[in-house]
């Protein structure tokens, strides 16, 4: 799978829009963007994916690059519970693929 | 979305003794599934891969003997931590292959908080 870059921490406001950025260079024709969340002291979840498109659902919103090397995962209005690490993941699905987890990043949302 | 539990959500025992902690699906069917761990302030680790009716795999470093893994059915995986040791308390949190839309997609457990006293 390939590797994905992401800042170690960001904050945002509540209320404002959350911008978290994904580096993701060495991304191959078959991957798929994945963004996941884990909050403190649960399992991760499922937020997005997308392949090319920017996709959009009740959660979040996925802006990808024409080059499909980056991406921006866009949480429109923050509140205090979306304080959480946020983890990118390019993911193929093939029958041998597995998800490897990076170090994400915590997002802090601010009162 | 689809749903995956995890039980017991949180297990207390002594040295020595062994652990076996369950992971279902319980809207979908997944021939595959994973076990991660995660210490403290870290981010989760894979630790096997879980394939229904086979063996499973295990990660570089981790000990199949140690960290048993069964995948009886379509929905439900065990991982059974043996003669367990302090430095095995964990959260570990199992994980399971659904279809999102046209896509599949991966869907955790809330994770179970084993502590080794």
């Amino acid at each position: 799978d390939a590797k994905t870059t992401q800042p170690t921490s960001m904050d945002c406001a509540e209320g404002r829009a959350a911008n978290l950025p994904c580096n993701h260079s060495t991304i191959s024709g078959n991957e798929y963007v994945y963004w996941y969340r884990q909050i403190h002291s649960q399992g991760p979840q499922y937020i997005i994916h997308g392949l090319k498109n920017n996709e959009t659902n009740e959660m979040a919103s996925l802006i990808i690059t024409e080059d499909r090397k980056s991406s921006t995962l866009i949480l429109p209005h923050a509140t205090l519970r979306d304080t959480a690490v946020y983890y990118c993941i390019t993911e193929s699905y093939s029958s041998a693929s597995k998800i490897i987890f990076g170090s994400g990043t915590r997002l802090s949302i601010r009162p | 979305g689809a749903v995956v539990s995890q039980h017991p959500s949180w297990v207390i025992c002594k040295s020595g003794t062994s652990v076996k902690i369950e992971c279902r699906s319980l809207d979908f069917q997944a021939t595959t599934m994973f076990w991660y761990r995660q210490f403290p302030k870290q981010s989760l680790m894979l630790m096997a891969t879980s394939n229904e009716g086979s063996k499973a795999t295990y990660e570089q470093g981790v000990e199949k003997d140690k960290f048993l893994i069964n995948h009886a059915s379509l929905t439900l995986s065990t991982l059974t931590v043996t003669s367990a040791h302090p430095e095995d308390s964990s959260f570990y949190i199992c994980s399971a292959r659904g279809n999102s839309g046209d896509q599949e997609t991966q869907y955790f457990g809330p994770g179970t908080r084993l502590l080794v006293l």
